[in-house]
Parts: C-alpha cells; structure tokens; sequence
C-alpha cells in the first residue's frame, strides 16, 4: 500500500490560515470517513488532532479543522500560532483493512 | 494521566532479535487495543501491529509477518514487540500506541502515544 500524498512543506504568517492535503485514492481516502490528522514536534511523539475526517478529540483546539472532498483529505490550521509549527501526518483506512499514512508536511511559520 | 513508557531498543546486529516493551499507566489497560507504530530516521510514520484486548487477535503489516510477533500482559499493563531477523530496514523510533477508533482490523486513530525507542539495525 503506497503512502498518502502530502506536500512537502507550506508555511504561513501568525494569525493566517493554511491548509494540508492528503492525497490518496478511492481505496483508502475517497473510499472511508476514516482519515486522522497528527501534529509531531522535534524529537516528540505525535499527536491526534483529527479523526473521522473532521472530528477534534478532547483538548485541542478548535483552531484546527478536517474536511475531505474526493480522494484528498485536508487539514485547516486558522489563527496560526508559532507553537503550530510541526510536522503534521495524515492516515486512512484503506480497502486492505490496513491504516496507511502519508509521508508528512513540515509547517513553518515564518 | 495517561502514560507509554517503552523500552529495550538499541543496537543490533541484522539477523539478530530484540523484544520490546511498553508499560502503560493511568488508564485502564485491558479494556484498549493497543498498536506499534514505527518511523525511520527522518521519514514518515508506518503502523506496525495491533493487538485486542485480550490479546485473541493480532495483525501486522506484511513486511514483519512471521518476524514480529505483538503481545501483551494485562496484569502487568505492559505491551511487547518480539522482532526476530532484523533487517537494516527495520531501523526507526518504535511508538507504543493507544487506540482510540478501531475498524478490525485496523488501528484507525491513536490517541496516546509513548515517547518512542531506538532500534538501529547495523553491522
């Protein structure tokens, strides 16, 4: 199973908005409501930020936010913080009942 | 608060074995799956195993079927991860996960993590 598609690296401003795709296929992201969304620091363990598409665990912030159209899933960051810079993963079910990930975005805010 | 401790990565030589463990804290253990979850030197994250509650039903992913094999000690709230013929392609930060969503087989959000140990496969 391939990895899901993410750009490499975006960056934004304090207090503007991005967004981070995640590009699969109709076998795992287009396919299932189960796409997940971890934030990882340097040296740190990841972090669930999304699950099901768009749902926030506990704890997070409502600054974060999951949509998905097609076979790409994304990632909204609003009101960005220097603490959001990261690496940020996302991960979907796929039709191998298997949860693949994609191979990460580094998030710079300038 | 919810704790994953692992331990018992470091060196090894490839062919060789290593176990490692996981000591849970602050949740009631025996009522989660529980997952590794590994990530190369710089690269992405790769789900490794999963094991049920109860330890009847584990799943791996296809490049350590038959190498690896995922248990677990409800009593002592710990998780293992036997690796035998280790390859140089197994070096990575191994994570203990807790699952949060489960669609069996799959592990589909973890929502606590450990801090990770180092296996570095090498001659």
């Amino acid at each position: 199973q391939s990895a899901l598609t993410q750009p490499a690296s975006v960056s934004g401003s304090p207090g503007q908005s991005i967004t981070i795709s995640c590009t699969g296929t109709s076998s795992d992201v287009g396919g299932y409501n189960y796409v997940s969304w971890y934030q990882q620091h340097p040296g740190k363990a990841p972090k669930l930020m999304i699950y099901d598409v768009s749902n926030r665990p506990s704890g997070v912030s409502n600054r974060f936010s999951g949509s998905k159209s097609g076979n790409t899933a994304s990632l909204t960051i609003s009101g960005l913080q220097a603490e959001d810079e990261a690496d940020y993963y996302c991960s979907s079910y796929t039709s191998s009942s298997l949860v693949v990930f994609g191979g990460g975005t580094k998030l710079t805010v300038l | 608060e919810v704790q994953l401790v692992e331990s018992g990565g470091g060196l090894v030589q490839p062919g060789g074995s290593l176990r490692l463990s996981c000591a849970a804290s602050g949740f009631t253990f025996s009522s989660y799956w529980m997952s590794w979850v590994r990530q190369a030197p710089g690269k992405g994250l790769e789900w490794v195993a999963n094991i049920k509650q109860d330890g009847s039903e584990k799943y791996y992913v296809d490049s350590v079927k038959g190498r690896f094999t995922i248990s677990r000690d409800n009593a002592k709230n710990s998780l293992y991860l036997q690796m035998n013929s280790l390859r140089a392609e197994d070096t990575a930060v191994y994570y203990c996960a807790r699952v949060f969503r489960v669609v069996v087989p799959a592990a589909l959000a973890f929502d606590y993590w450990g801090q990770g140990t180092l296996v570095t496969v090498s001659s």
